[in-house]
Parts: structure tokens; C-alpha cells; sequence
């Protein structure tokens, strides 16, 4: 698989702190994407980056921000954190040269908000 | 909008037996169609994707993945099932017209019996 690591793997935090994961990749990939995973729903699409400095929004994007400062790093920001953002958060990267490029992901963070 | 229904939560499996995992779609126009496996604890893995051509794709693993197209399916196959195919099985879609996100299912657990 692509070299996409996640950091941290597993956190707990309180109600109200902020928080922020970071995905790194080394594939020189220009698309990344943070998922949400949770029982019932699947993956669901919290935000994507289709370069440096361009970000958009997904199906789920309240109460969450992102950043891409480089190529390699993408950011996710929970800016006061709250229970119902306790999940299991992916992310995933693909080259974007055509749109049948596969998507990789990293191998998840367990985030728990108490 | 594009959407994935996987419409079992689990599917159980004698080991030796062969295994279908059920995906629908919709999308406008044509589709491209993906599956991935996730391991207990880990990151999503890729298994295999339909582009254009046959209607059969082989992946990894020995999974196989049948597009129908009257019928909106993609169903994964394997005609001898592994307890160690045991697992949760995701579908996701995107329209093959320009470049837009994967819209996954809620996904399948697959427990295959000794």
C-alpha cells in the first residue's frame, strides 16, 4: 500500500479541547481525504484536499477543519472537541493523475471523547 | 448523488463454500466501482476495481467482482471461502466523469466458519 501514516493512533480527550490528527504521505500523492468511520455508517467523507492549500468539504464536515500546507500533510482539526466526534478517523490519498486512480488509506485513529 | 447500499450487515460462510457479498449502486452515468476489506483494527485495504470492459474483474485474494449494469450490482465473489477472509467488506462508487469522491457503503462483516 501507499506510505500514508496517521498520528496519533489512539487518543482520549475531553469534551471542549481541541484536537488534531495528522495524515502523512509519501507517495507524493496530490489528492487526500479524512474519513470518519462509525458502526452503521460506514465511511463517511469529512473533508478533502486536492492540493496544497485547496481544501473542500464532505458529507460531514461540521465542527471539523482541515489544512495542507505540503503535499505530504494533512490536518485534521477538531476545534472543541465533543462526544459525538468519538469514531474511528481514516485517511486516504491517491495520485489524482486520472479518476481511476485507486484511493490507499492509513491504518486509522482511534479518537474517544469523554 | 451517488449512493452504495450493501444490503447485509453480515454474511456467514462455511469455509470450502462459496461467498457472495451483495453491493447496489447508484450513480449518474457510468460508474466506477471499488471494493475494499478492513481487518479487525486496521486500515481499509483495496481488493479490486471496475473501470470499463469485462464485466468480471479479478482482485486480490482470489475475489472476483461481477458488474452488472441492467441491475446497478457489483457483487464480490469467491468461489472457496478462508476463515481468514473473515472480515468487513466495503463497497464505494464515483461517476467516471471527471473526478469527484467515493461514496462507500455502510459496509458487510463476513464471517466464514471452520
Amino acid at each position: 500500500d501507499a506510505g500514508i501514516t496517521q498520528s496519533p493512533r489512539h487518543k482520549v480527550t475531553e469534551t471542549g479541547t481541541p484536537v488534531t490528527l495528522r495524515c502523512h504521505q509519501t507517495e507524493n500523492h496530490r489528492y487526500m481525504y479524512w474519513y470518519r468511520q462509525d458502526p452503521g455508517h460506514g465511511l463517511r467523507l469529512i473533508h478533502y484536499s486536492y492540493g496544497v492549500k485547496d481544501t473542500d468539504k464532505g458529507e460531514v464536515s461540521d465542527g471539523y477543519s482541515v489544512s495542507r500546507s505540503k503535499t505530504e500533510d494533512f490536518l485534521l482539526t477538531l476545534e472543541s472537541a465533543t462526544s459525538s466526534q468519538t469514531s474511528v478517523y481514516f485517511c486516504a490519498s491517491v495520485t489524482g493523475d486520472t479518476s481511476t486512480d485507486t484511493q490507499y488509506f492509513g491504518p486509522g485513529t482511534r479518537l474517544t471523547v469523554l | 448523488a451517488q449512493s452504495v447500499a450493501q444490503p447485509e450487515d453480515q454474511v456467514n460462510v462455511a469455509e470450502g463454500n462459496p461467498l457472495t457479498v451483495k453491493c447496489t449502486y447508484s450513480v449518474s452515468g457510468n460508474p466506477y466501482l471499488f471494493w475494499y476489506v478492513q481487518y479487525p483494527n486496521r486500515g481499509l485495504q483495496f481488493l479490486l476495481k471496475y473501470i470499463t470492459g469485462d464485466n468480471l474483474v479479478k482482485g486480490s485474494y482470489g475475489f472476483e467482482a461481477e458488474f452488472n449494469k441492467s441491475q446497478t450490482s457489483f457483487h464480490l465473489k469467491k468461489p472457496s471461502a478462508l476463515v481468514s477472509d473473515s472480515a468487513l467488506y466495503f463497497c464505494a462508487v464515483r461517476p467516471n466523469s471527471g473526478y469527484s469522491t467515493l461514496t462507500f457503503g455502510k459496509g458487510t462483516m463476513l464471517l466464514v466458519s471452520p
